[in-house]
């Protein structure tokens, strides 16, 4: 069973580009989270999603930022005009169930995004 | 913001045992304590959880004290490798993990 997969590993981008970032979330995990993390910074929660659905989007930036779970495919986080201080590393995790008891999360190695 | 509170860091000579404090002195009574640990710049790391009970696994042991308002994690035997940012989290009805500070561990020889 393959942990949760991102990619790209590293993604450079020019400023006003579009930036998307794929994470594949482990078999039979329904349930994905993005977090970011600046440099020399901590994590911070960006947004929780499951199939088709956004559930907690309270720490996404309310501009340029989005972030989908399709029914098919991967969980797509998407920065549109990217600017320098979207540089950062972004991981997702994932979890088979919703809950306080439930809720072993497993992250990917993160995209490191650079704006330059 | 993160409701639980660590020290920023600690030392642990290699091969003796770490105990990591956390305080969550809010936390309540359906609310699990969580660890997880960040080795440089990888993905978070779940070490493992609780709920009241002490629990045991092959990577550490939790300590939850009778009111629930502070835990202990400890590493029995710590090594080079455990050198990270350790987290402890009291994950929301949603299982949405905030991350505070944590406390590096620097693990030395």
């Amino acid at each position: 069973n393959a942990g949760v997969m991102q990619n790209p590993r590293h993604l450079v981008r020019r400023r006003g580009q579009e930036a998307r970032l794929r994470c594949s979330p482990m078999k039979g995990h329904s349930h994905v989270y993005w977090y970011r993390q600046l440099p020399e910074e901590g994590l911070k929660f960006m947004v929780y999603l499951q199939k088709e659905n956004i559930i907690d989007e309270s720490g996404m930036p309310k501009e340029r930022f989005s972030a989908e779970f399709p029914k098919e495919g991967p969980s797509i986080l998407r920065i549109q005009q990217v600017v320098r201080g979207d540089s950062a590393a972004y991981f997702c995790a994932s979890s088979p169930n919703r809950g306080r008891g439930n809720t072993e999360a497993f992250f990917g190695q993160g995209t490191r995004l650079t704006v330059v | 913001d993160a409701k639980t509170t660590q020290p920023p860091s600690m030392d642990c000579a290699e091969g003796r045992a770490a105990n990591l404090p956390c305080n969550h002195s809010t936390i309540s009574g359906n609310e699990y304590v969580y660890w997880y640990r960040q080795i440089h710049s990888q993905g978070p790391q779940y070490i493992i959880h609780g709920l009241k009970n002490n629990e045991t696994n092959e990577m550490a042991s939790l300590i939850i004290t009778e009111d629930r308002k502070s835990s202990t994690l400890i590493l029995p035997h710590a090594t080079l490798r455990d050198t990270a940012v350790y987290y402890c989290i009291n994950p929301d009805s949603w299982g949405k993990l905030q991350f505070g500070a944590g406390t590096q561990v620097v693990v030395t020889p």
